[in-house]
């Protein structure tokens, strides 16, 4: 079965600290693709970062980066200098190529403390 | 400004009555999805459609009904079939689907709330 595990249903972090947000996923597929959606009060799903499965480099988006290790299925989000703006419930998520839906975790509520 | 529109945002229904949520995007994406979120869990994909006057069934699709007349909007329709429809609906386009590469991005949602 493909699943998406994210063990921490919540985090919290003081402003301007680094926060690491865990996700394991399952898949016997090569070719794929992962992501990290945010969705703050508003519901609306906000894409944060992506990571291609076959490049070794994690992905970076400013404060945003990622921690790919695709041996152990693992695929961290680690956001740095943390603003009141980044508290949301954030989604783990990936899409085998050629598939057309993206599979998601359960979620992480990320708190921020001033 | 290029986005998705889903309207409305809340929506009530009646026992045995069918409801219709709206999706319209302006991105020029030829494909379009509707996903159904229950508290605490992640996204499921309902239904999904390639292209005009072709869509096909997804995870959890029973209950459900959707049409694809114009490339710019998906409109899904929950029949009284669906035995739960309490849940958020989140609708979303991407250039091209099957291509990983192709991002998906979503609308605001439809809460749907039974009377």
């Amino acid at each position: 079965a493909q699943t998406v595990t994210q063990s921490q249903p919540e985090m919290s972090v003081q402003e301007a600290e680094t926060v690491t947000l865990s996700c394991t996923y399952d898949t016997s597929e090569s070719d794929y693709y992962l992501f990290w959606y945010k969705q703050p009060p508003s519901r609306q799903m906000i894409l944060v970062i992506r990571q291609e499965a076959y490049k070794q480099q994690n992905a970076t988006e400013n404060r945003f980066s990622v921690n790919f290790q695709k041996a152990a299925k693992s695929f961290s989000l680690k956001i740095s200098d943390s603003q009141l703006g980044d508290a949301a419930m954030y989604f783990c998520a990936y899409q085998i190529q050629g598939a057309q839906k993206l599979v998601f975790g359960q979620g992480t509520r990320l708190t921020i403390n001033p | 400004d290029g986005g998705i529109t889903q309207s409305p945002k809340y929506l009530f229904r009646k026992e045995g009555q069918n409801v219709t949520l709206s999706c319209e995007q302006n991105l020029n994406h030829d494909a379009m999805y509707w996903y159904r979120q229950d508290p605490g869990q992640g996204l499921r994909l309902i239904y999904y459609s390639q292209i005009v006057n072709d869509f096909q069934k997804g995870d959890i699709a029973e209950g459900y009904s959707v049409s694809r007349e114009k490339k710019e909007s998906f409109p899904l329709t929950v029949t009284s079939a669906q035995k739960n429809p309490t849940a958020f609906y989140l609708c979303a386009s991407s250039r091209t689907s099957g291509r990983a590469r192709e991002t998906q991005y979503f609308g605001p949602g439809t809460r749907l709330l039974v009377l």
